[in-house]
């Protein structure tokens, strides 16, 4: 069955440090890809995302997103953490072959600690 | 510019009631999804509108739940008779033409418990 993996449900780590959250999906063919984030008390927003080209991919507020082809996978990084970045993130997919029907994982819950 | 609207923020209900959820998608969104989350699960897509017709409703329980998009604007879902696995956040999203590369624009959703 087609899926999408994020490998941790939650990480705890203080301010300053490095953060690298996982995600593998299982679509056979040509996908898009994104990461959505809920700030505590806040929608669901779009973080960023990859269609085609450079594959290190960036986003808002210092994150990035690497899509690697041959590992099914685009990992979320940002090299310096702000209690700010508490929240709970979500790695999604879009098939080509799908209209627009976002597959989500199931979260990464990330608790930045002062 | 306002976000995607959604009513009520919060619902309680008992099984086998009935309950109706409201959105209002962000102004000249063709597109609108529903989406359901369970607690500790990502969203899950139950149905996509293009304007008034339905685009995708293949993991909508059929059964119980019904969603219509009158005009092309508003939108409501319902569920009848609730279950008790039916307890979950409902999102509204809404992106401009339903395109993949397009952002979808979430509302705050409504938690829904099933008691």
């Amino acid at each position: 069955a087609q899926s999408v993996s994020q490998h941790n449900h939650h990480v705890i780590l203080s301010e300053a440090a490095s953060l690298e959250l996982g995600c593998n999906y299982s679509y056979g063919g040509t996908v898009n890809l994104f990461w959505y984030v809920q700030y505590p008390g806040q929608h669901l927003q779009l973080l960023l995302k990859y269609f085609s080209g450079d594959p290190l991919v960036k986003g808002i507020k210092g994150f990035e997103a690497e899509f690697i082809k041959s590992k099914f996978s685009f990992n979320l990084r940002k090299p310096s953490v702000q209690w700010s970045d508490t929240a709970e993130y979500f790695c999604a997919v879009i098939p080509t072959d799908s209209w627009g029907k976002l597959q989500f994982g199931a979260g990464t819950q990330v608790v930045v600690t002062p | 510019e306002a976000g995607v609207a959604q009513s009520p923020r919060y619902k309680i209900i008992e099984k086998r009631q009935s309950v109706a959820f409201w959105c209002n998608p962000i102004s000249g969104h063709a597109t609108l999804y529903w989406y359901q989350q369970i607690l500790g699960q990502g969203p899950k897509l139950l149905i996509q509108f293009q304007n008034n017709g339905v685009v995708d409703d293949s993991q909508l329980p059929k059964d119980r739940f019904s969603a219509e998009r009158l005009k092309g604007v508003d939108s409501t879902l319902k569920i009848q008779p609730a279950k008790l696995e039916d307890s979950a956040v409902y999102l509204c999203a809404s992106s401009l033409g339903g395109r993949r590369q397009e952002t979808q624009y979430f509302g705050p959703g409504t938690r829904l418990l099933v008691l």
